[in-house]
């Protein structure tokens, strides 16, 4: 089936960091991918769309600066989480879709807890 | 817009029934369910489209009514690995590249 990694699985560091996550399809290319963040008992909220060789899409309310993403190839993208403050400690979660398209289910990687201190 | 699920939470003994609802305020193009359990990341279970499909996968199988633009899944002979919360994601247009809204979510816990 298909396979998202994500990395690292969690992270702790001091405010005012700058942290950077992996998110990788092992075995299928993904032309989109998805950056969710999620508070405890929170639904997943959607902050960008990330396309490869082109800028991400924001949501409305996510600060671009502060969250950078970077789609480089069919089977990696970054989220950059600069300056981080203790308000950004939170589960961030991946997800891709196949490139073949159509009815294409997201695969969500395992996630990322970020704390900031 | 978030699609919005009922109920919120559900307790259940081993071997019953449960349905969870997912109804939008637009006009939809499909719908997914994922279970995720705590800690862990969405899993895929179903993905529904436009034209009242209705789908199934062992005793988990869901509908989606296009006029109603509602979704439901139903959960039949529940077992304790089902516990977990369930969320239905909603993609409004084709083309939209396979954005997803989610729903609040409906913590479902099944009790031996």
């Amino acid at each position: 089936g298909a396979v998202v990694s994500q990395h690292p699985s969690w992270v702790i560091c001091k405010s005012g960091t700058s942290v950077k996550i992996e998110c990788r399809s092992l075995d299928f290319q993904a032309t989109t991918m998805f950056w969710y963040r999620q508070f405890p008992k929170q639904s997943l909220m959607l902050m960008a769309t990330s396309n490869e060789g082109s800028k991400a899409t924001y949501e409305q309310g996510v600060e671009k600066d502060k969250f950078l993403i970077n789609h480089a190839s069919l089977t990696l993208s970054t989220l950059t989480v600069t300056s981080a403050h203790p308000e950004d400690s939170s589960f961030y979660i991946c997800s891709a879709r196949d490139r073949t398209g159509g009815r294409q289910p997201q695969h969500f990687g395992d996630g990322t807890r970020l704390s900031i201190l | 817009q978030q699609p919005v699920q009922s109920p919120q939470a559900v307790i259940l003994r081993e071997g019953e029934d449960a349905v969870i609802n997912c109804s939008s305020s637009k006009a939809l193009y499909s719908v997914h369910w994922y279970r995720q359990k705590h800690g862990e990341a969405p899993v895929f279970l179903m993905i529904l489209l436009k034209g009242g499909e209705q789908k199934g996968h062992e005793k988990i199988s869901a509908s989606f009514n296009e006029k109603k633009q509602q979704s439901s899944l139903y959960l039949t002979a529940s077992q304790l690995s089902y516990s977990g919360t369930y969320f239905c994601g909603t993609e409004s247009t084709y083309n939209q590249g396979g954005k997803l809204i989610f729903g609040q979510g409906t913590e479902l816990s099944v009790k031996p």
